[in-house]
């Protein structure tokens, strides 16, 4: 199935280091959703963008909606040791009803 | 308010066998989706309900259907289950424009 280009695919930081990721697509979105997920358990939403440039922030989380409307990104600043999982993006184009998921981006916190 | 709600959480099987995954969405929830998660493809959409209808559907094989009921309660089968549907089924339940996992069925086949 179709799926977003999510990059990095996996990244090792330092506790306290600020971390970016980020999705593109080949196609317009008018909603962007973050979703992280730990081992087993289902994504649990972190953040959604409904509008092109849209900035938006849950505590340390930061996302922004493109103002290309092909692409989002995510940033977390001063990870902690809890930050580890998997990160999904999804998208989902105008006058659809299906979400499209991204590749996931694995973090993985040093502490 | 309920989060979505998914039974059973843990299942074995053997192949040839046939299975029946439940969903509960969000209270208020019309539109229920199913997802397949597995290491090497990620999630993959299965199909996704609304109103009782099925309004899309991802390219799995007929094995793989689906329902909804009209207190929008989903389930999906899998019938003749092979070694390959061993996966994480998630379900989701959308709202106006954001969707909510919960928190899945692991399925087994031996």
């Amino acid at each position: 199935g179709q799926q977003l280009n999510q990059s990095p695919q996996s990244m090792f930081i330092q506790e306290g280091e600020d971390v970016s990721m980020n999705c593109t697509s080949s196609s317009i979105f008018n909603t962007w959703l973050w979703y992280k997920q730990d081992p087993g358990e289902g994504p649990v939403l972190l953040i959604a963008l409904y509008k092109a440039g849209e900035l938006t922030s849950n505590g340390r989380l930061t996302a922004q909606f493109g103002i290309t409307r092909k692409d989002s990104f995510l940033n977390i600043s001063a990870s902690i040791p809890s930050d580890v999982g998997i990160y999904f993006c999804a998208g989902r184009a105008s006058g659809t009803y299906k979400y499209i998921f991204g590749t996931g981006t694995r973090l993985k916190v040093l502490a | 308010k309920a989060g979505v709600t998914q039974t059973p959480r843990y299942l074995i099987k053997t192949r040839g066998q046939q299975v029946t995954l439940s969903c509960s969405p969000i209270s208020g929830h019309r539109s229920v989706s199913w997802y397949q998660q597995t290491p090497g493809q990620g999630l993959q959409f299965l199909f996704e309900y609304f109103s009782e209808t099925q309004r899309n559907k991802g390219n799995f094989p007929g094995r793989f259907s689906g329902r909804q009921f009209s207190n929008s309660r989903s389930e999906m089968n899998v019938s003749t289950l092979e070694l390959g549907d061993s996966a994480l089924y998630l379900c989701a339940s959308m709202g106006t424009d954001t969707q909510y996992f919960g928190p899945g069925t692991r399925l087994t086949v031996l």
